[in-house]
């Protein structure tokens, strides 16, 4: 079974400086995707970012990028210039590729436990 | 947009009663999702279901079933409501296609009593 980690319950940091989220895995699959999710106060979670295992690049989303370390199974969010409305908990996930059939299709997502995010004016 | 909604958003029940929450989405998503969100545990699936008819348990399904007669519609029923289960109800959808994430729903939070 895969498990994911973050270690950081709560952050705070004020406006317009970075921080940076850190999530860890574990996991035997060697395919499999990586997501951060963003679930603002009372709305709805959204994707915020996601990597696919077998990248080395790492992915970036305007001021969202990533720090993957495959061998490390790391899998930290940078967000650079932060904003106000990044405040919400950020949750990491795991998700492994499998077959269903005939087709491959989603297999289910293992989250992290959270990390509130506060952005200081 | 995808577009995933959930029945209420608030709900008060009391212990011992049958607990209905309907998710409805309207991209033709294959799969459906059921999660409960709690503090300090993230987000842990309940049930989810690869197409109309068919599901399967997920990491905490002791207490819940769950319903798919429709392709947009994936019901979550608690049979006899508890108070541990009290909580954050997220619903998801996803298609059957590679590199696709799943989509998620306002949530319902529920409180029993």
């Amino acid at each position: 079974a895969q498990t994911v980690t973050q270690s950081q319950p709560e952050m705070s940091v004020q406006e317009a400086e970075t921080v940076t989220l850190s999530c860890t895995y574990d996991t035997s699959e060697s395919n499999y995707y990586l997501f951060w999710y963003k679930q603002p106060p009372s709305r709805q979670m959204i994707l915020v970012i996601r990597q696919e295992a077998y990248k080395q690049q790492n992915a970036t989303e305007n001021r969202f990028s990533v720090n993957f370390q495959k061998a490390a199974k790391s899998f930290s969010l940078k967000i650079s210039d932060s904003q106000l409305g990044d405040t919400a908990m950020y949750f990491c996930a795991f998700m492994k590729l499998f077959g269903w059939g005939s087709n491959f299709g989603n297999e289910k997502l293992t989250f992290g436990t959270g990390t509130r995010l506060t952005i200081i004016p | 947009d995808v577009k995933v909604t959930q029945s209420s958003r608030y709900l008060v029940k009391r212990t011992g009663e049958k607990v209905f929450l309907e998710c409805v989405q309207d991209m033709d998503h294959e799969n459906m999702f059921w999660y409960r969100q709690d503090p300090g545990l993230g987000l842990r699936l309940i049930y989810f279901s690869y197409d109309v008819k068919m599901k399967e348990k997920g990491d905490i399904p002791e207490g819940y079933s769950v319903s798919r007669e429709k392709k947009e519609r994936f019901s979550l029923i608690l049979e006899s409501a508890s108070t541990n289960q009290t909580s954050m109800y997220l619903c998801a959808s996803a298609p059957t296609r590679l590199q696709e994430t799943q989509y998620f729903g306002p949530g319902t939070r529920l409180l029993v009593l």
